[in-house]
């Protein structure tokens, strides 16, 4: 079983702020690492999937970076606004587990955006 | 287009009834994902289709579970003789490509499972 750890597991934040939060895991047998953005009641929503070493995606005010070798990746959220409260999940895939296409989750970090 | 849709969005059922969940996926999706999925947590991984061949069924929790994917598009997952441990949001997810992990998934709305 994969450990995949999500930290904070909640944060407020106020509109404007900028914030950030971390996903880790085992980096033995690396293969992919997938951000996603749910809302309750929602599917999950996919933001991101990064397979290589200092990977750095963008996607408006939303930004996310890897490191493989040390095993975590960061999401950022650039001038949080009230919308952008949801869960954000991270999922690893491993070559050790499954085939690689197993996504193992995180429990998410629910950032809340106060107006 | 549309997205990934799943019926029925809710079902009760007494325990020890089967059930039969299904997922349409995206129109010209190669793969689609089983998940299972708590009150709170991340989804859990229950299986896999390449086309129609199930490539990976080591999620799937003991032999009550099965899954189907006949024709490479609706897939059925189906729980015989449920228990009240079953009760969860049950996702498929779908992407385009067959090989490798590194695409991203499309989730359904869910299937809300509830086992009296």
């Amino acid at each position: 079983i994969l450990n995949v750890e999500q930290s904070p597991q909640s944060l407020h934040v106020q509109e404007g702020d900028s914030t950030n939060f971390t996903c880790s895991f085992p980096s033995s047998n690396f293969y992919a690492l997938h951000w996603y953005r749910w809302e309750t009641a929602k599917s999950p929503e996919a933001l991101f999937v990064m397979t290589l070493n200092g990977d750095e995606k963008k996607k408006g005010r939303i930004s996310a970076t890897l490191n493989t070798k040390e095993g975590y990746s960061y999401l950022y959220i650039k001038g949080s606004q009230p919308e952008d409260s949801a869960t954000y999940l991270c999922a690893l895939g491993d070559t050790a587990v499954g085939s690689a296409r197993q996504l193992t989750f995180g429990s998410g970090t629910q950032l809340t955006v106060l107006p | 287009g549309a997205g990934v849709s799943q019926s029925p969005r809710y079902k009760v059922t007494k325990r020890g009834q089967d059930v039969a969940l299904r997922c349409d996926p995206i129109s010209g999706h190669v793969s689609l994902y089983w998940y299972r999925q708590a009150l709170g947590q991340g989804p859990e991984f229950l299986t896999y289709f390449n086309y129609e061949a199930q490539q990976d069924k080591s999620g799937l929790p003991n032999d009550r579970f099965s899954a189907e994917r006949p024709e490479g598009s609706i897939s059925t997952l189906t729980i015989q003789r449920t228990e009240q441990r079953d009760s969860a949001m049950y996702r498929c997810a779908s992407s385009l490509v067959g090989t490798g992990g590194s695409y991203e998934q499309y989730f359904g709305p869910g299937t809300r499972l509830t086992v009296t």
